[in-house]
């Protein structure tokens, strides 16, 4: 079975705070990917990264950095100086490879940015 | 290059009447995937299609829900009947393989049964 648990469901900092989405999860797979996904209130999904079980090495890209921690099955996700379009709901998502096709999503954490 | 196209945006259906959603996936990506999600709720996974084949139904509803990805044309989700129940975001994502690539998803059909 896959899980990812997204332990906060709202979140709310303000601009230029430095802020951290937690993400959890389940698997027996021992390859498997994780991703996250950003959807602004205008709805749609924007993917922003992917990262495969044998790679654990953090990454950052602008503003954003991701930890990823097997020991812990988390894989993190820090907005440092968050800003006002930052505002929107992230979600975490994994596969296995021995799991199916789909990508299961947490519940995802609302995040909000007020100036 | 365009993205996922989904259409319509917007369905408003009356309790027992058919709903059409449309998903034109990336240009060279020939693996559509649907997925539902309800109020408060991520996503979940509907179906997996290949042109003019449904490689996996598991989160498919056994009733009313079909699906299909035509050789020529989008792919088509279809609930007969609806319930009030079957409201909510419905979103398509493609990709140009079944490996474990990202899917990128459409912008989304928000569903409203009356």
């Amino acid at each position: 079975a896959q899980k990812v648990t997204q332990a906060q469901t709202e979140i709310s900092v303000v601009e230029k705070e430095d802020v951290t989405l937690d993400c959890v999860y389940e698997t027996r797979d021992t390859t498997y990917y994780l991703f996250w996904y950003k959807q602004p209130p205008s709805g749609e999904l924007v993917f922003l990264i992917r990262r495969n079980s044998f790679d654990e090495q953090n990454e950052i890209s602008g503003r954003y950095s991701w930890n990823f921690q097997k020991s812990t099955s988390s894989f993190n996700f820090t907005i440092t100086a968050s800003q006002v379009v930052d505002s929107a709901v992230y979600f975490c998502a994994l596969r296995g490879t021995n799991s199916g096709y789909a990508l299961n999503f947490g519940k995802g954490t609302s995040l909000l940015v007020t100036p | 290059n365009a993205g996922v196209m989904q259409n319509p945006r917007h369905l408003v259906r009356r309790r027992g009447q058919e709903a059409r959603l449309r998903c034109s996936p990336m240009k060279g990506h020939s693996h559509v995937y649907w997925y539902r999600q309800l109020p408060e709720e991520g996503l979940k996974f509907m179906v997996y299609l290949q042109k003019e084949n449904i490689i996996d139904e598991s989160g498919m509803p056994k009733e009313r829900f079909s699906a299909e990805f035509p050789k020529e044309g989008p792919s088509i989700l279809r609930i007969q009947q609806v319930v009030r129940g079957d409201s909510a975001a419905y979103f398509c994502a493609s990709s140009p393989t079944d490996t474990y690539n990202e899917q990128f998803f459409g912008p989304g059909t928000r569903l409203t049964v009356l």
